[in-house]
């Protein structure tokens, strides 16, 4: 059973407001990625991670950042939230195996701003 | 271009009926892994199962059955039976050794279960 959550699950903020979405894992997969995602439609990958003080951008333009300095915990942030930013925001985590492992995902943060 | 194409957007069934989701992939690596994943109105993506380049052996699980041909890159997923508890968002995924785990996602096809 995978153990990965997400918080706040829901979201209504306001324009201009700074956000910070939490994640974390206690599986300790090296591995981290953050998902953008519309209410049933495709996944854009935004930010991912190998490890701790790694991280990239993903095939999405975002606004947002990420830190990981601990394994198991890797925040998103938003420094001004725009209605544009109104999304669902999935995070994932995997072992470590040449893209052999499956990612596992948490239950995701629904952001509205308004 | 797109690396995981998942052509059919909306099916819609009624109970009971049998349904097979279909999913065609692009790679020229000749080691490969493909997912699919089920996401629930809940909106948690929840994984179902996971197919190696190396293994075309087909599998069932309960109701549901996966069918791996290399030879027309496609991963195709029947639910036989279906229920009402089977709608939901299927997507399929692929995962190439060379980029370490990103994975490619299909645009997903939206399952509706009629009773």
């Amino acid at each position: 059973e995978a153990d990965i959550y997400q918080t706040p699950r829901y979201l209504v903020i306001g324009t201009g407001k700074k956000i910070t979405l939490e994640c974390s894992q206690t599986m300790g997969h090296d591995k981290m990625y953050w998902y953008q995602q519309d209410p049933g439609m495709e996944l854009h990958l935004i930010h991912y991670s190998y490890g701790v003080n790694s991280t990239e951008k993903g095939d999405l333009s975002s606004e947002s950042t990420v830190s990981r300095i601990r394994t198991e915990h890797f925040p998103l942030t938003l420094e001004s939230a725009r209605p544009s930013h109104t999304s669902q925001y999935l995070c994932a985590s995997s072992a470590p195996g040449q893209g052999k492992n499956e990612q596992f995902f948490g239950p995701g943060t629904r952001l509205t701003v308004l | 271009a797109q690396k995981v194409t998942q052509a059919q957007t909306e099916i819609s069934v009624v109970e009971k009926e049998d349904v097979t989701l279909d999913c065609v992939y692009e790679t020229r690596d000749t080691t490969y892994y493909l997912f699919w994943y089920k996401q629930p109105p809940s909106g948690e993506l929840v994984f179902l199962i996971r197919r190696n380049s190396f293994d075309e052996q087909n599998e069932i699980s309960g109701r549901y059955s996966w069918n791996f041909q290399k030879s027309t890159s496609s991963f195709n997923f029947t639910i036989t039976a279906s229920q009402v508890v089977d709608s939901a968002v299927y997507f399929c995924a692929l995962s190439e050794p060379n980029t370490g785990n990103q994975f490619y996602f299909g645009t997903g096809t939206s399952l509706t279960v009629i009773p």
